[in-house]
């Protein structure tokens, strides 16, 4: 079956440590996204990929890197994880830029001690 | 500053009678909406959709209303089983592919 997987599904970091979360799809989508959902509050978008193409939401922090090195892979690097990085991530593809439809991985769970 | 809101953080309902999921927005310019599911331990999953330029979307026994006027939607859910139980996010677009989400409901439909 086609999907979104995402690598580790929990995660413990330290503060100020790195933290690297992976995520891949096998739909052969043009668009990958990565949001961040605290609890219970509405997942907010990061930034997202078209091909190779970065867009970063403008509030997004500096602190939030992402790379795609192929059509498959997109990976979220937090530089130096703060308590209030703890959170819900998730990660999303579409078609294309056009397509408002997204399919979801599971996420990842990320605390930081 | 929240453009799409969900104001019932959760809602119960028995089994056979209908489940109605409310969801509002601020931003004029939204022109596509969309509800998604999540079960616990898994992603959100697209369930239904509308246009702008249409009042109502119907899908078997899932169906979204949406009043322009009053930027208010609302999924309809009839039956209620107990599988339909589950977080559903309203989720907005302004034309392409960017969505704003809405904090979600918990649906629980009791047996």
């Amino acid at each position: 079956d086609a999907m979104v997987i995402q690598n580790p599904r929990y995660q413990v970091t330290q503060f100020g440590k790195p933290v690297t979360l992976s995520c891949s799809q096998t739909l052969n989508h043009n668009v990958m996204y990565w949001y961040q959902q605290k609890s219970s509050q509405a997942p907010k978008l990061l930034f997202h990929y078209y091909d190779k193409d970065f867009n970063n939401e403008a509030d997004t922090p500096d602190n939030f890197q992402s790379r795609r090195p192929n059509t498959s892979f997109c990976f979220l690097d937090i530089r130096s994880p703060g308590l209030g990085d703890a959170a819900m991530y998730l990660c999303a593809t579409s078609k294309t830029d056009r397509d408002e439809t997204q399919y979801f991985g599971p996420g990842t769970r990320l605390l930081v001690l | 500053d929240q453009q799409v809101k969900q104001n019932s953080p959760s809602l119960s309902v028995q089994e056979g009678r209908i489940s109605i999921l409310n969801c509002d927005y601020t931003n004029s310019m939204f022109d596509y909406f969309l509800w998604y599911k999540k079960y616990p331990a898994e992603g959100p999953t697209f369930l239904i959709s509308i246009s702008s330029i249409k009042d109502k979307n119907e899908d078997g026994r899932f169906t979204v209303f949406l009043n322009k006027s009053a930027k208010h939607l609302s999924l309809h859910i009839v039956p209620s089983q107990p599988g339909d139980s589950a977080v559903y996010f309203c989720a907005a677009s302004a034309g392409g592919n960017k969505l704003v989400f809405g904090a979600g409901t918990i649906l629980r439909v009791k047996s």
